[in-house]
């Protein structure tokens, strides 16, 4: 079946240090790819997607680029902030009439001053 | 343009009564679907709703869960004879539908459900 795998955490940097959080797939069709971040005690939100090979997603300053070679889409920022701690999620969803996501289990992200 | 609004926010069950969660999806959204997040774990998918119709209900435990999309008013997904191991957040997402590649879910705040 479909799943995702990312890096665990959790993740603790300083300010202004580069993230880099891992996150590969497993799936029977050609998905679509999203990271979603959850601030403590609120729902999840999308923070970018790719659609297709090569893309590259962005918002906020986090990038993350969709590649079927390695079956990945890292999610990469180089230059966190204190409001950046969150979870953050990897997710993927089949094209084919609706979207049922599949997520990894979470990466824990804390910014230190 | 109102989100999906989920209601109630937090919700505590003794354990073996009924637990009625409600989801109303952002407007002009046909799709509704469930995730049921137990703590530090990643959100699991339950059931995917159209207006009166079950689309895939895989992902819901075969007994005591119920969902349902009606017509008119909110998506409810419905716990019978609560236990605790059904505390944990339940999310409700909602998207315009159709077949497209280039649409997203949006997710609720969710519903905190404790059963004590």
């Amino acid at each position: 079946g479909d799943s995702v795998t990312q890096m665990e955490g959790p993740v603790t940097l300083s300010e202004e240090a580069c993230l880099t959080i891992n996150c590969t797939y497993t799936a029977t069709g050609y998905p679509s790819l999203f990271w979603y971040v959850q601030y403590p005690g609120e729902g999840l939100q999308l923070l970018l997607k790719a659609t297709k090979a090569d893309d590259k997603g962005s918002n906020k300053g986090f990038e993350a680029t969709y590649r079927k070679e390695t079956t990945s889409f890292h999610l990469e920022k180089g230059s966190v902030q204190v409001s950046d701690s969150a979870v953050y999620f990897c997710a993927l969803s089949l094209s084919g009439g609706y979207q049922k996501v599949t997520f990894g289990t979470g990466t824990k992200l804390q910014v230190i001053p | 343009n109102a989100g999906v609004m989920q209601n109630p926010r937090h919700l505590v069950r003794r354990r073996g009564q009924e637990a009625r969660l409600r989801c109303s999806p952002m407007k002009g959204h046909s799709h509704v679907y469930w995730y049921r997040q137990l703590p530090e774990e990643g959100l699991k998918f339950m059931v995917y709703l159209q207006k009166e119709n079950i689309i895939d209900e895989s992902g819901m435990p075969k007994e005591r869960f119920s969902a349902e999309f009606p017509k008119e008013g909110p998506s409810i997904l419905r716990i019978q004879q609560v236990v605790r191991g059904d505390s944990a957040a339940y999310f409700c997402a909602s998207s315009p539908g159709g077949r497209g590649r280039d649409y997203e879910q949006y997710f609720g705040p969710g519903t905190r459900l404790t059963v004590t």
